[in-house]
Formats: C-alpha cells, sequence, structure tokens
C-alpha cells in the first residue's frame, strides 16, 4: 500500500519569510509522480507543483520549489517569500495508479 | 465554468436517508474518483472509474456505491446514510493518456452532514 507522511501539523511562518513543509511516502515503485496540492478555506484543491521520479532537478513554480530525495523517499515543499494568500492546508500526494493522500500540513501567514 | 461540477455543494440530511451526490466533467477525461475528507485525516479514495465500464472500489468504500452514467459523469450513492458519513466530499477526474504524469483535476467538493 501507499503511504504518504505529513508531520508538523500546522507550521506558522512571518509574511516574506520561508517555511519549508516536509512529506515521506513509502514505495517499491521506480516510476511515479508526487505533487502538492494547496487547499485554501474555498476548499478548492489546487495543485502547486509536481515532481517526476525519474527527473534529478527539483521543480520549482515561482515562489513554490520542491526538494526531492528520491534515495530518502522525501519530498518537501519550501515556499519562499510568503504571503498572506498562502495561508492554506497543503497536501503531499503520491501517485502510481492512484493518488494516495498525506494528512496535510496547515500553513499559517503572519502579517 | 467549472471544469468539474460536483453538485450539491452543500447538503444536510439525516439518519437512515438515501443520498446521491452527482460529479460532471467537461475536460474529457476518462478516468473519475470520489474522495472523502475527514480533518486530520487527509483525502481517502472512496470509488474510481477509468472508463464507463470499469468501477473499482477504493480504501473505504463500505457504504458507499458509484454509478459512471457516461464519460463525463460520476455519481456517488449512500444508500443509507450514518453520522459518520458526515464529511467533505470531492469528485475528481484525470486523463489515462498519459496516466502517472497528469495531476487529479478536482471539484469543488460537497460538504455534507447527517445528523
Amino acid at each position: 500500500a501507499q503511504t504518504v507522511t505529513q508531520s508538523q501539523p500546522e507550521m506558522s511562518v512571518q509574511e516574506a519569510e520561508t517555511v519549508t513543509l516536509s512529506c515521506t511516502y513509502d514505495t517499491s515503485e521506480s516510476d511515479y509522480y508526487l505533487f502538492w496540492y494547496k487547499q485554501p478555506p474555498s476548499r478548492q484543491m489546487i495543485l502547486v507543483i509536481r515532481q517526476e521520479a525519474y527527473k534529478q532537478q527539483n521543480a520549482t513554480e515561482n515562489r513554490f520549489s520542491v526538494n526531492f530525495q528520491k534515495a530518502a523517499k522525501s519530498f518537501s515543499l519550501k515556499i519562499s517569500d510568503s504571503q498572506l494568500g498562502d495561508a492554506a492546508m497543503y497536501f503531499c500526494a503520491y501517485r502510481t495508479n492512484r493518488l494516495a493522500f498525506g494528512k496535510g500540513n496547515q500553513v499559517v501567514v503572519i502579517p | 465554468d467549472a471544469d468539474v461540477t460536483q453538485t450539491p455543494r452543500n447538503r444536510i440530511t439525516k439518519t437512515g436517508k438515501r443520498i446521491m451526490l452527482e460529479c460532471s466533467q467537461t475536460k474529457g477525461h476518462d478516468r473519475m474518483y470520489w474522495y472523502r475528507q475527514d480533518p486530520g485525516l487527509g483525502l481517502r479514495l472512496i470509488y474510481y472509474s477509468f472508463d464507463v465500464k470499469d468501477i473499482n472500489k477504493g480504501e473505504i468504500s463500505d457504504g458507499y456505491s458509484v454509478s459512471r452514467q457516461a464519460q463525463a459523469k460520476f455519481s456517488l450513492s449512500l444508500e443509507s446514510a450514518i453520522p459518520n458519513q458526515t464529511a467533505l466530499y470531492f469528485c475528481a477526474t484525470s486523463d489515462s493518456g498519459t496516466s502517472t504524469r497528469q495531476p487529479q483535476h478536482f471539484g469543488d467538493g460537497t460538504r455534507l452532514s447527517i445528523l
């Protein structure tokens, strides 16, 4: 079974500072994808960033970047220059045929 | 217009009632999914369908059933609702063309409360 673990249920960050969310996963597969989704209070699930397991280069999307360590099965998300609109629940997800989610990290942005 | 539309957006009902949650999509995707979200538990897969004739159970299918009426429509039913089925329900779609690579696209969720 696929398992995705997110520790640190809630993280606080000052506006304009950087916060890192950790995620680990358990798999025996070699071909898979990893995703971070954002869920703001509006409850929409919004794709933030994706990482292909076969790529060594870490994905980046504007202020969002990942640190993908395949051997360690680790996939952390870094939010730089945090903004008030970044306040949300963030879910790490692992995918082969199906998507398995972690339990989420709540990010609180302090003005 | 949303690509993945869920109806209703909110629903309050009583124990023992039959409930149907509907999902339709305009993305042309062949794969559709139903998830349940509970506080502190993330999203858990209830059922998924890879095409109209394919239905598969997810990790928490007990107490639920689904129907894939067309490629664009996938409904979730609770035959006899119970309070512990109170949750936020999401429908999602994806394209099988490059299945592993494609993210799933989510509807806005249905908040279901069972009294």
